[in-house]
């Protein structure tokens, strides 16, 4: 079956830090890949998608790459601030009827001053 | 616009109570969705819809039932709460066709006691 995997958390930075949250998945055929963000006390927003093999889906500084050889899309940013302080889950969805999203456990990432 | 609204955002129930939770969207989006967050085990989907007046068991649907009788409304209902029930409940909608996006409300918070 399908299924995503993350890096396990929490994650500490400090500011203007590299981030990596890695994410592999299992799938067959050919998923749509997503990164999402919740805030503190708030629902699930996108924050970048890539929906074939060597996409790059970017967003507010934010970059992941689908990369079907190794089955990963990895999250980075070159520069963390305290405002990515979030929960980050990677989801896959495959279209048949209805885009039903598999998430994974979610990451928490807090960036200290 | 609104987006996609929950009522209620906080409740407690006693083991064996019912409720309904409420779900609106102001987007015309054809499919929704009902998920649960639990800690360390990421979104998980209990019931989809991908029409007014249709249903469909996602991957935790036992003790949930659901109704679509506007488009804009999508319903769920617990007939007989359990502690195992105790979760944050997320709806979110999309279009049927395009870029796929989900699109999330903020949350319930449900403790059942």
């Amino acid at each position: 079956g399908n299924s995503v995997t993350q890096m396990e958390g929490p994650v500490t930075l400090s500011e203007e830090a590299f981030l990596t949250i890695n994410c592999t998945y299992t799938a067959t055929g050919y998923p749509s890949l997503f990164w999402y963000v919740q805030y503190p006390g708030e629902g699930l927003q996108l924050l970048l998608k890539a929906t074939k093999a060597d996409d790059k889906g970017s967003n507010k500084g934010f970059e992941a790459t689908y990369r079907k050889e190794t089955t990963s899309f990895h999250l980075e940013k070159g520069s963390v601030q305290v405002s990515d302080s979030a929960v980050y889950f990677c989801a896959l969805s495959r279209i048949q009827g209805a885009q039903k999203l598999v998430f994974g456990q979610g990451t928490r990432l807090t960036i200290n001053p | 616009n609104a987006g996609v609204t929950q009522t209620p955002k906080f409740r407690v129930l006693k083991t064996g109570q019912s409720m309904t939770l409420l779900c609106a969207q102001d987007m015309n989006h054809e499919y929704m969705y009902w998920y649960r967050q639990d800690p360390g085990m990421g979104l998980r989907l209990i019931h989809y819809s991908v029409g007014e007046g249709t249903t469909a068991k996602g991957e935790v649907p036992d003790g949930y039932n659901v109704s679509r009788l506007k488009k804009q409304n999508f319903l769920l209902g617990l007939e007989s709460a359990a502690p195992s029930q105790t979760s944050v409940y997320f709806c979110a909608s999309s279009y049927s066709r395009g870029s796929h996006e989900q699109y999330f409300g903020p949350g319930t918070r449900l403790t059942v006691t």
